[in-house]
C-alpha cells in the first residue's frame, strides 16, 4: 500500500541551529512528493515539491530537500532556524496518475531561543 | 488575491446534529477536495470534485457524509447525526485543473468540528 512516514513526532533545535526533517515513502513507482507547513490557525502551505529530475530542490522560506531513490527518503532541511520556522510540517506524496495526496502524520518543530 | 475560504472556522454542535462546512475555493479552479486532519495525525482524503461532480468519494467514511459542490465552486460538506468521533478539522482545498501529476493543492484554513 502506499504510505508515507515521518518518523519524529516532535523535534526541539536551537534556533541558528541546521535542521533536518525526515521523511520516508512506499510507493510503486517514484510518486511526486512535498512538503508542507501548518501553523496554528493556518491552512497547509507548500514550501516544496519533486516531480523528477535535480534531486534536490529549493523552497520557499529558506528551505530545501533532498530526493534519495536509493533510500526512499524525501528530507527536508534548513541550513538556519529561525523561531518563526515553529509549526508542523508534513510529507505528502502522490502517484502522477491520482489527486489525492497522501499524509504523513506529521513533525512537530519546537524552536528554542 | 484570495485563497481557499472556509466557514465557520470553528463549530461545535451536539452529537446528533447536522452540520454544514463550506469551502470557497480559489476563483477559476476545477478541482476541490476535502481532506479530514484528526488530532496528531496527517490530513485524510474525503471526497474530491472535478466541477460539479464528485469524481471520487471514496474516502467518505460512511454514508452520514455527504458533500456538493452544485454550480462548480463553493461545496458544502454535510454531516448528518454527527457523533464524537467527527471530531476533527476539516481542510478543503483547491487545483487548477485535474489535480494530477504534480500540480499543487491549495489549502484553506480549516472548520475545526467538536462534537459534544
Amino acid at each position: 500500500a502506499q504510505s508515507v512516514t515521518q518518523p519524529d513526532i516532535h523535534i526541539t533545535v536551537s534556533e541558528g541551529a541546521s535542521l533536518e526533517l525526515r521523511c520516508n515513502y512506499s510507493y510503486g513507482a517514484t510518486p511526486y512528493l512535498f512538503w508542507y507547513v501548518q501553523s496554528p490557525g493556518q491552512g497547509l502551505q507548500l514550501l516544496l515539491k519533486y516531480f523528477s529530475g535535480d534531486t534536490l530542490v529549493q523552497g520557499i522560506k529558506g528551505f530545501e530537500a533532498e530526493f534519495k531513490r536509493s533510500q526512499s527518503s524525501f528530507n527536508l532541511r534548513k541550513p538556519s532556524v529561525h523561531w518563526s520556522d515553529a509549526a508542523e510540517y508534513f510529507c505528502a506524496g502522490k502517484m502522477d496518475s491520482s489527486y489525492k495526496l497522501i499524509f504523513g502524520s506529521g513533525t512537530r518543530l519546537l524552536v528554542r531561543p | 488575491g484570495a485563497g481557499v475560504s472556509q466557514t465557520p472556522s470553528n463549530k461545535v454542535t451536539e452529537k446528533g446534529k447536522y452540520v454544514e462546512l463550506r469551502c470557497d475555493p480559489i476563483s477559476g479552479h476545477t478541482a476541490l477536495y476535502w481532506y479530514r486532519q484528526s488530532l496528531g495525525q496527517g490530513p485524510e482524503f474525503l471526497i474530491y470534485f472535478q466541477g460539479t461532480g464528485a469524481a471520487d468519494d471514496s474516502g467518505l467514511p460512511n454514508d452520514r457524509f455527504f458533500a456538493v459542490r452544485p454550480e462548480g465552486s463553493v461545496s458544502t460538506l454535510k454531516i448528518q447525526r454527527t457523533e464524537r468521533g467527527d471530531s476533527a478539522v476539516y481542510l478543503c482545498a483547491s487545483s487548477l485543473n485535474s489535480g494530477r501529476e504534480g500540480e499543487t493543492q491549495y489549502f484553506g484554513p480549516g472548520t475545526r468540528l467538536l462534537v459534544l
